[in-house]
């Protein structure tokens, strides 16, 4: 069954602490992108990467950090330099940067 | 950056009434998508359009590139049909072309 995934689907932190966010697709998409959204808000670009071994900060990069050694799989983790870390993170791919882009199901990271 | 400005922002219905939601936008993209955020809050892809038209059921869309602004029409609502519409745009100029959303319409369908 071809799609996105996200692991897990809530996430409580401490502060202070590191976590990381999965995100995984098997749609052969060589562009994917996280976003963060907050409540009665759009979203907002994190990180993006157009090919493996690539990967380029969006808007709000400060306090997170990615890697994308795999073509299927862009984990996303967010440090404890993140200021406001609890949000709603989404991860989205596309098969090419440009064409039409997928979301998964997001995680919800909630910081104690 | 593109500012993207999506209206009305709240809007109720009555099942079985019609709608349309506006989306403008500040400057030229390269892609234009549109999104159902269910109570979940998953994104449902409902357009990818750049330009011109398309239709999918009850759904239909037009994209005016040359005046930056595209319509999502609803017609016949249902109450599954309640949730925030998303409107996101790709910049020309963008990085990695990520969409740019707005903030989106909040829909309530009543029975």
């Amino acid at each position: 069954d071809g799609g996105i995934t996200q692991s897990p689907k809530y996430l409580f932190r401490k502060e202070g602490q590191n976590v990381t966010l999965s995100c995984e697709q098997n749609l052969n998409h060589d562009a994917m992108y996280w976003y963060r959204q907050d409540p009665g808000q759009g979203l907002r670009l994190i990180y993006y990467s157009q090919i493996v071994n690539d990967f380029q900060k969006g808007d709000i990069a400060e306090g997170y950090s990615v890697s994308r050694e795999k073509k299927e799989s862009f984990p996303l983790t967010v440090t404890s330099a993140q200021k406001n870390p609890t949000a709603f993170y989404l991860c989205a791919s596309s098969l090419n940067p440009g064409r039409e882009q997928f979301f998964g199901p997001g995680t919800r990271l909630t910081v104690l | 950056g593109i500012q993207v400005e999506q209206s009305p922002p709240d809007l109720i219905l009555q099942e079985g009434a019609n709608s349309t939601l506006r989306c403008n936008f500040s400057d030229s993209v390269n892609n234009l998508q549109w999104f159902h955020q269910n109570p979940w809050g998953q994104l449902i892809n409902l357009f990818y359009i750049p330009s011109g038209t398309k239709q999918n059921g009850r759904l239909s869309a037009t994209t005016v590139a040359t005046e930056r602004y595209s319509l999502l029409y609803i017609s016949s609502s249902q109450t599954t049909d309640s949730g925030v519409y998303f409107c996101a745009v790709d910049p020309n100029s963008n990085s990695g072309y990520a969409l740019n959303f707005g903030k989106g319409t909040s829909l309530l369908v009543t029975p």
